[in-house]
């Protein structure tokens, strides 16, 4: 069976200060990740994946997430946050013997003026 | 690019009532998904359906029920509804059934139960 943990339910940020939301897996294979991204009253939007390539893995708004085996992390960070990036956030996993999606529990992100 | 469209948008039904949710994939995909998320929860996984096929199921309650037709649509009927069953439909559509295949959504049916 497949799990994401999502650590922190409510994260506020000051605006340009370092985005981070944290994301722990359990998979007994290998995992493919996501994170995705909901703006109020909206639907899913991709921000990133992971598909067992580079472990640093780049995505859409300035967004990028790590790929740690050893840790079974796959946290989500942006350098310097803007007040757009106030959404709803859901790690996801999968894998290539599924293919349902399984989400976490969401953290929701505020930014602080 | 074409984008999977969901039917209706929203939808207000009373208890005990049917409805009817309607997904059109992406031209050429194959596999579709059906997501619930209830009010502040994450979207939960119902049922999939590939090449008009079953392929998984998830936590579907019995009075729901869903088929793929032969122009890849999909539609999700639920019946003798209940206030519990307001939530956001998601639908989304792959090429292809494997993990590795990204799942586009689409921007979700909002079900009101009254």
């Amino acid at each position: 069976a497949q799990s994401v943990t999502q650590l922190g339910s409510h994260v506020s940020v000051s605006e340009g200060a370092l985005v981070l939301l944290r994301c722990n897996y359990s998979s007994s294979v290998p995992p493919y990740l996501f994170w995705y991204v909901q703006y109020p009253n909206q639907g899913l939007q991709l921000l990133l994946k992971y598909t067992s390539a580079a472990t640093l893995v780049k995505g859409i708004n300035g967004f990028e997430a790590e790929f740690k085996k050893s840790e079974t992390s796959f946290h989500l960070t942006k350098p310097s946050a803007h007040m757009s990036d106030a959404a709803e956030y859901f790690c996801a996993v999968t894998s290539n013997r599924d293919d349902k999606i399984i989400f976490g529990k969401g953290t929701r992100l505020h930014i602080l003026p | 690019a074409a984008g999977v469209i969901q039917s209706p948008r929203h939808l207000i039904k009373e208890k005990r009532e049917t409805a009817t949710l309607k997904c059109y994939p992406i031209p050429r995909h194959d596999t579709v998904y059906w997501y619930q998320q209830g009010p502040g929860q994450d979207p939960q996984f119902l049922i999939s359906f590939y090449e008009k096929m079953q392929s998984d199921k998830g936590s579907i309650p019995d009075r729901f029920s869903a088929q793929q037709f032969s122009d890849y649509h999909s539609e999700l009927n639920m019946s003798s509804l209940e206030l519990g069953d307001s939530a956001l439909y998601f639908c989304a559509s792959s090429w292809g059934t494997s993990g590795i295949y990204e799942q586009f959504f689409g921007p979700g049916t909002r079900l009101t139960v009254l």
